[in-house]
């Protein structure tokens, strides 16, 4: 079963970028995965997909400043201009054919 | 507007049952995978399960097997979880979640719901 790794935390300055990582296990470094946010005491919201090429494509409404790529196993999620109200949890899902699988989460502080 | 809206959440004692419902609006139901996810209290997004669009195929997290039933009937647009041999670690908010492409290999959750709570004490 595909295992995705995250960072539990993760800060910046308002005004500067963050690169949150999402790892996938081994064996499974061609899988597409989305990137969600959960603000404080809200529903999670889905950004993007990546997928292992790094190509990607945003939910609606979505601002520029979120933008996704790949390399190898790796999945990232980089937001620039950090604003206010990006503080908050992400995480990294994928899913197979009778399954859906999330990382731990990454909690973004911004300072 | 696509929108998905849980309710039946609550308290109920260990051993307990309880069913939730999700409406959905704005999409074709009946064409896409539906999930159910739950978040424990201060924890991360845990899948509980999944059906087809046709409601013909079901699938469950280990930590529900046997004891978690998931339903649709796509006449009124409607998710279901009934929950049977509640536990104490059953607790969490439960979101419900679409697929975001009909396909049967699954896909990212696109659309959530705002989630209810289920209470699992004596």
């Amino acid at each position: 079963q595909v295992v995705l790794t995250q960072s539990p935390s993760a800060s910046a300055s308002l005004g500067a970028s963050v690169k949150l990582t999402c790892t996938l296990s081994s064996g499974h470094s061609s899988y597409t995965i989305a990137w969600h946010q959960q603000q404080p005491e809200k529903g999670p919201r889905y950004l993007m997909k990546v997928n292992s090429d790094g190509s990607h494509s945003k939910g609606d409404g979505i601002p520029d400043r979120f933008s996704g790529s790949s390399s190898g196993a790796e999945r990232y999620l980089t937001i620039s201009s950090l604003q206010s109200e990006d503080e908050a949890d992400y995480y990294c899902q994928t899913w197979g054919i009778g399954y859906r699988v999330f990382g731990t989460g990454t909690k973004v502080t911004v300072l | 507007e696509v929108q998905l809206v849980e309710s039946g959440g609550g308290l109920v004692q260990p051993g307990g049952s309880l069913r939730l419902s999700c409406a959905a609006s704005g999409f074709t139901f009946s064409s896409y995978a539906m999930s159910w996810v739950r978040q424990a209290p201060g924890k991360g997004l845990e899948w509980v399960s999944v059906i087809s669009g046709s409601g013909g195929s079901t699938y469950y997290a280990d930590s529900v097997k046997g004891r978690f039933t998931i339903s649709r009937d796509n006449s009124r647009n409607t998710l279901y979880l009934q929950m049977n041999s509640l536990r104490a670690e059953d607790t969490a908010v439960y979101y419900c979640a679409k697929d975001r492409a009909v396909t049967n290999y699954g896909d990212a959750f696109d659309i959530w719901g705002q989630g209810t709570m289920v209470t699992v004490s004596s």
